[in-house]
């Protein structure tokens, strides 16, 4: 079955600093997408960025970038330059194998950042 | 351009009634899907709605159930309230045309069973 594990409850960073976040994910598909969200206090889910596992590069958005490492199942978001409105709940997720490009999304449990001034 | 809309932002019911959520997807979407997030967890997934019919499902019982409009608006419906259905309601639309389905979710609607 597919499943997405965030190992992180919360992680703490320093303003203007490099933060890490874990994921890992397993999968039987040779053909996934693994997707990381952002969830502020209000409630709204916020897509930062995407990775498909054909995907040669890694991806990056800005100050976001996904760090894949196929072999070991790992996708984790690397966030630079913190800011104290990066303070947020961060969400991994992957796309179900049912239902192609349409398919709906397994969350990770996730990481609760918070930057500090 | 409007992004994916919810109605109402909280709601309080009793246990055993009934509730209908709203959501509107973003301009130019036509796929909608819901999530329920429990306190402290990842967004789980409800079902999805295209062309007015439900086109996937997940693990949840048939007292949830679902609409979708002409105008690929959508309704959550939840009979019967349980405890355990207190939650945050997330509506998330799509686009069928891009070959990466970027979900945009709404601000989500808070429901409270007492």
């Amino acid at each position: 079955a597919q499943k997405i594990t965030q190992t992180q409850p919360g992680m703490f960073v320093q303003e203007k600093e490099a933060v890490t976040l874990d994921c890992t994910y397993d999968t039987s598909d040779p053909s996934y997408g693994l997707f990381w969200y952002k969830q502020p206090s209000s409630g709204e889910m916020i897509f930062l960025i995407y990775q498909g596992s054909y995907d040669q590069q890694n991806a990056t958005e800005g100050r976001y970038s996904l760090n894949f490492q196929k072999a070991r199942k790992s996708a984790n978001l690397v966030i630079s330059a913190s800011q104290l409105g990066d303070s947020a709940m961060y969400f991994c997720a992957m796309r179900d194998r049912y239902g192609g490009s349409q398919g709906n999304l397994i969350f990770g449990k996730g990481t609760k950042l918070s930057v500090k001034p | 351009d409007a992004g994916v809309t919810q109605s109402p932002t909280h709601l309080i019911k009793t246990r055993g009634q009934q509730v209908t959520l709203r959501c509107s997807p973003k301009s130019g979407h036509d796929t909608v899907s819901w999530y329920q997030q429990a306190l402290g967890q990842g967004p789980q997934f409800i079902f999805q709605y295209y062309e007015e019919e439900e086109r996937q499902r997940g693990n949840f019982p048939d007292r949830f159930s679902g609409h979708q409009f002409p105008n690929y608006s959508s309704e959550l419906n939840v009979n019967a309230l349980l405890l355990g259905d207190s939650a945050l309601y997330l509506c998330a639309s799509s686009s069928r045309q891009g070959l990466v389905a970027e979900q945009y979710f709404g601000p989500g609607t808070r429901l409270t069973v007492t």
